[in-house]
């Protein structure tokens, strides 16, 4: 399965944009990528998921270059409270059966 | 919606005694994951079913672990006997199928002395 790697920790100022980017280099074809967020003593919770080119939704946006080996997670206008670890994974579906792995995350600060 | 429930919030135990994680999965989901958080190891897939049956269970760590899910509504993650390196939160996860996204529970934080 395609291992991610992230940075392990990002610092940004509130209102800024921020941008997280996740490698996975040997991502295969059916393969695709999705980013959960995780605030302390809570468990992960959905942001965004998407196989190619560009996904937005009201929280973020997903790009992902045409060949697939890394994607960015970009969080418009930050406040305090996207305080989290980010976490960014790659999905292979599979007949009967279904392959997943979480990365360590990258844990954002936001400062006032 | 609920959302999913994990029971108890809070286990501390000493080592050697049996220890009962409870699930139960949001209304409708067919697949349930059970995951372990550490800081060194940081969140690892355990087991997962789907429409109650377990597919893959390459990630518990010993033959300690056993899980079951006996029924659409309900999910348990046992560890017997217990050890200290078993200490970690354990969360629960369902999704309406095995490749949507994931809503996880607050996990069980579990301390064995």
């Amino acid at each position: 399965l395609a291992k991610t790697t992230q940075p392990i920790s990002m610092d940004s100022y509130e209102g800024q944009e921020v941008n997280i980017t996740c490698s996975h280099n040997n991502i295969a074809t059916n393969d695709y990528i999705t980013w959960y967020q995780q605030f302390p003593s809570q468990g992960p919770r959905f942001i965004i998921q998407g196989y190619k080119t560009k996904v937005t939704n009201e929280v973020a946006s997903l790009f992902i270059p045409a060949d697939r080996k890394s994607s960015t997670l970009s969080l418009p206008r930050v406040s305090l409270s996207d305080t989290a670890v980010y976490y960014c994974l790659v999905n292979r579906p599979g007949a009967g059966s279904y392959q997943l792995t979480f990365g360590k995350g990258t844990k954002l600060s936001v400062i006032p | 919606d609920a959302g999913v429930i994990q029971s108890p919030r809070h286990e501390v135990t000493e080592m050697g005694q049996e220890v009962t994680l409870r699930c139960k999965p949001i209304s409708g989901h067919n697949s349930l994951f059970w995951y372990r958080q550490t800081m060194m190891r940081g969140l690892e897939l355990l087991i997962y079913f789907n429409n109650n049956v377990p597919i893959d269970d390459s990630g518990m760590p010993e033959d300690r672990f056993s899980a079951k899910m006996p029924n659409a509504s309900f999910s348990t993650l046992k560890i017997q006997p217990s050890e200290p390196r078993d200490s970690a939160v354990y969360f629960c996860a369902s999704s309406a199928k095995v490749d949507q996204p994931q809503h996880f529970g607050d996990g069980t934080r579990l301390s064995i002395l």
